[in-house]
């Protein structure tokens, strides 16, 4: 079952300019993380934040949730064509187990 | 970089073949999944083990197995491979001291003629 859904599904913007990505989700979360996975790669860790934090920054990454919309968003600053690549939200429940949303492919134009 | 293996990278086969996806790491996680991925969607959770001798079937329903005989070692077998089953396969574990945190290998992209 699919827990978060993202929008935009395809962004494309300017180096340099700050891409903004949303996840969506549908059931009460213990915490929800944001991974990037370069075409054709596993995905990578970026950043977790937990269902008592409102915002979390990392380097170039803010991230926000919003516990009561079930929203979340994923703001990359100042970017960089090496940032290209897909960015998923995943919620946890419980269980330990992760349910991933259907992603947003970003492309950074130099 | 994550401790965590995946072979072959590319697997092209034909239909009815039996075949085993390897997955390893050695970070000492418990906690091993393995998801299918059609390019461009999300990723799906098709087995998952929270320790030796421990698995349990994921939320998309999967005709491959897995076993868990080691802590370190996670491979998902198909018995009889079909075109359906082309697509690519992530493993991915979690563990102390970044419990949170899955860690993932780099796939196993499958094609099944």
């Amino acid at each position: 079952s699919q827990q978060g859904e993202e929008d935009p599904q395809a962004l494309s913007i300017q180096e340099g300019e700050n891409a903004t990505m949303n996840c969506s989700y549908k059931t009460s979360i213990n915490n929800l993380q944001w991974y990037r996975q370069n075409s054709g790669r596993g995905l990578v860790h970026l950043i977790l934040i937990r269902s008592n934090e409102r915002e979390k920054h990392s380097g170039r990454l803010r991230v926000t949730l919003d516990t009561s919309k079930k929203s979340s968003s994923l703001l990359i600053t100042a970017s960089r064509a090496a940032d290209t690549a897909s960015y998923f939200c995943a919620t946890e429940e419980g269980a330990q187990k992760l349910v991933f949303g259907q992603g947003t492919r970003l492309t950074i134009n130099p | 970089e994550a401790d965590i293996y995946q072979t072959p990278r590319y697997l092209v086969i034909g239909t009815g073949k039996k075949i085993t996806l390897e997955c390893s790491q050695t970070m000492g996680h418990d906690k091993m999944y393995w998801y299918q991925q059609d390019p461009g969607m999300e990723l799906h959770l098709i087995h998952y083990s929270y320790g030796v001798n421990s698995t349990e079937k994921g939320d998309l329903s999967s005709e491959s197995t897995v076993s868990r005989i080691r802590t370190e070692h996670f491979p998902l077998t198909l018995e009889s491979a079909r075109p359906s089953h082309t697509s690519q396969y992530l493993c991915a574990s979690r563990g102390i001291p970044s419990y949170n945190e899955q860690f993932f290998g780099p796939g196993t992209r499958l094609t099944v003629l």
